[in-house]
């Protein structure tokens, strides 16, 4: 089946440094994927959209400049949270569309926590 | 536009018993539907979905759903729970966003957690 990875599933930062998280497909090609956060005991909440090779699309009042948004191949989609503050900490999920149907795989998501 | 209703954010059940869970949704245009369980701090995995065709719908793990148009509803039924299944649930509904544009999205409802007593 469909297998998506995130890299690091948990990470520590202090405030004002940024932290980078990869989301990979990992036997199939993903021309789309998407960034969710999650918040305790909440739903998911789409940050963004990224195709690969474009740029990508954020959600309204997602911080495009904060949330740098990279999806360079169609296996490869990074998030960088850049100066990160302690409100930043978050379960953040990643998920690639398979570009042959119209579901989305989902990465077991990465615990960052700002300190 | 699109969006989904989960009646009730925690519903309890006895180990054995029928667990169902409520979805209902809204949407503009023929609607993709989608249940997924999400255990303690991991990401989500897909139980079952609806996109077109039988509109009852089988999944893994004995979960089942049937899409009904006339009640815009997508409930999530199993009809023997296990301990196993306690877990937190997901429905979703697919489609382009409300921005419109190409890109399609999944909306996700605000989940329901599932308790299995013994």
């Amino acid at each position: 089946g469909a297998v998506v990875s995130q890299h690091p599933s948990w990470v520590i930062c202090k405030s004002g440094t940024s932290v980078k998280i990869e989301c990979r497909s990992l036997d199939f090609q993903a021309t789309t994927m998407f960034w969710y956060r999650q918040f305790p005991k909440q739903s998911l909440m789409l940050m963004a959209t990224s195709n690969e090779g474009s740029k990508a699309t954020y959600e309204q009042g997602v911080e495009k400049d904060k949330f740098l948004i990279n999806h360079a191949s169609l296996t490869l989609s990074t998030l960088t949270v850049t100066s990160a503050h302690p409100e930043d900490s978050s379960f953040y999920i990643c998920s690639a569309r398979d570009w042959r149907d119209y579901e989305q795989y989902f990465g077991p998501g990465t615990r960052l926590t700002v300190t | 536009a699109q969006s989904v209703t989960q009646l009730g954010s925690h519903v309890s059940v006895s180990e054995g018993a029928l667990v169902l869970l409520r979805c209902n949704y809204s949407s503009s245009v023929p609607p993709y539907l989608f249940w997924y369980v999400q255990y303690p701090n991991q990401g989500l995995q897909l139980l079952l979905k609806y996109t077109t065709g039988a509109t009852l719908v089988k999944g893994i793990n004995g979960f089942e759903a049937e899409f009904k148009k006339s009640e815009t509803s997508f409930h999530l039924t199993k009809p023997t729970a296990h301990m196993s299944d306690a877990a937190e649930y997901f429905c979703a509904v697919g489609g382009y966003g409300n921005s419109g544009g190409s890109n399609y999205k999944l909306t996700f409802g605000k989940g329901t957690l599932l308790t299995v007593n013994p």
